[in-house]
């Protein structure tokens, strides 16, 4: 079975400084894909980045980045530079059982202090 | 934890049939229901918010003719995708959340709809 743990239910940050939303897996399958979503308040969920179960390398999208630890199934999101717009609600995905499959966390509120 | 599931997880279709899908909340009350369709790209675009016994609120782009949101009961949301179209072929995932807007939000498995 597919499963995705999110252990922080609240997390927050000064502004500029870095943070890091835990993220880890569990599946089966060997190929698979996570990715990290953010949802503002008003519900939409704004795809943030994306790793390929075989990608030699981390994802990097501007200012988001995910250490994917393949061996530990963790697939961290971290963000750089928090600004006052990063606060909300991220999600942690898998994409697995041959893309048919999608199994999300239950999230992490991020807030960001001025 | 909470589980919401959805059904079919997988539908063909030819095109100009409508193809209904289900997401039920297993083990709390959704008074909440919110449909997404996953793009290629990975984007998760936000269709509808439900409440219980009221009309879908629709983001705007989205049809609410074609794309019929039913919110029955506390536990059972449809989405009806009408006179499907080939360009209606995605991945339709559906999330659940109680009275507040505070409370978990569980996502369905998602189904994949393939229109012909």
């Amino acid at each position: 079975a597919q499963k995705i743990t999110q252990t922080q239910p609240g997390m927050f940050v000064q502004e500029k400084e870095a943070v890091t939303l835990d993220c880890t897996y569990d599946t089966s399958d060997p190929s698979y894909g996570l990715f990290w979503y953010k949802q503002p308040s008003s519900g939409e969920m704004i795809f943030l980045i994306y790793q390929g179960s075989y990608d030699q390398q981390n994802a990097t999208e501007g200012r988001y980045s995910l250490n994917f630890q393949k061996a530990r199934k963790s697939a961290n999101l971290v963000i750089s530079a928090s600004q006052l717009g990063d606060s909300a609600m991220y999600f942690c995905a898998m994409n697995s059982g041959g893309y048919q499959k999608v199994t999300f966390g239950i999230g992490t509120k991020l807030q960001v202090i001025p | 934890g909470a589980v919401v599931s959805q059904h079919p997880s997988r539908v063909i279709c030819k095109s100009g049939t409508s193809v209904k899908i289900e997401c039920r909340s297993l083990d709390f009350q959704a008074t909440t229901m919110f449909w997404y369709r996953q793009f290629p790209k990975k984007s998760l675009m936000l269709m509808a918010t439900s409440n219980e016994g009221s009309k879908a609120t629709y983001e705007q782009g989205v049809e609410k003719d074609k794309f019929l949101i039913n919110h029955a009961s506390l536990t059972l949301s449809t989405l009806t995708v009408t006179s499907a179209h080939p360009e209606d072929s995605s991945f339709y995932i559906c999330s659940a959340r109680g009275t507040y807007s505070t409370d978990t939000q569980y996502f369905g498995p998602g189904t994949r709809l393939t229109v012909l």
